[in-house]
């Protein structure tokens, strides 16, 4: 099946630095998508984006189909981002997810 | 809330009970799914539900079964569970083959 891996496992930032989150698949995909679990468990899907770049505040994913990798950016940190973000990909409607990197924002 | 609601929140059942959980989307969506999140483990796909028909069993337990009486609605039954089943249980829905999931808040089960 295919195999999911995110980096780097643990981030921790102080309020305002800027992070890069990497997913590296290990087969062709039609679906991928970033979720954030806040830590009462409620995961919310931050982006559907099968390939190239889409922005949502601060908050910006690129997917390079070709390369099997994409990045979420996280631009001026905010303690609410605190969590884990979770990769999934998958093709139809079977989604595979990763293992998270679990990100700490101090004020 | 996200649209997809489940129920309950919370739940602790002994290994010979017989529970269920229910997940209710009204976001227009024709599939759902349910999905394990126990500690240090990925999330780990269980069901999947295409307008109402079940197209993936991810080697699951017959002691889990799971119904989909309508679009709207997925249950999952439980019976005679053991202790490493204690996990979160989350239900989602999306558009088939198009478009994010939206999860529901998960029930938080524990098997004594």
């Amino acid at each position: 099946g295919i195999q999911v891996e995110q980096s780097p496992p643990d981030l921790i930032l102080q309020e305002g630095a800027n992070s890069t989150l990497r997913c590296n698949f290990s087969d062709s995909v039609n679906n991928l998508q970033w979720f954030h679990q806040n830590p009462w468990g409620q995961l919310i899907n931050l982006f559907y984006i099968p390939s190239g770049t889409k922005q949502n505040g601060r908050l910006s994913a690129t997917t390079v189909a070709t390369e099997r990798y994409s990045l979420l950016y996280i631009s001026s940190s905010q303690t609410t981002d605190s969590g884990v973000y979770f990769c999934a990909v998958g093709n139809t409607d079977k989604l595979i997810f990763g293992t998270g990197t679990r990100l700490q924002v101090f004020p | 809330e996200t649209g997809v609601t489940q129920t309950p929140r919370h739940l602790v059942m002994g290994m010979t009970n017989k529970k269920s959980l229910k997940c209710e989307q009204h976001l227009g969506h024709n599939a759902m799914y349910w999905y394990k999140q126990s500690a240090k483990k990925p999330l780990e796909l269980m069901f999947v539900y295409n307008f109402k028909e079940q197209t993936e069993n991810n080697s699951v337990p017959s002691r889990f079964s799971p119904e989909c009486p309508n679009s709207s609605h997925l249950f999952l039954h439980l019976h005679t569970l053991q202790p490493e089943d204690s996990a979160l249980y989350l239900c989602a829905s999306s558009h088939t083959g198009a478009g994010g999931y939206t999860f529901g808040s998960g029930t938080r089960l524990t098997v004594v």
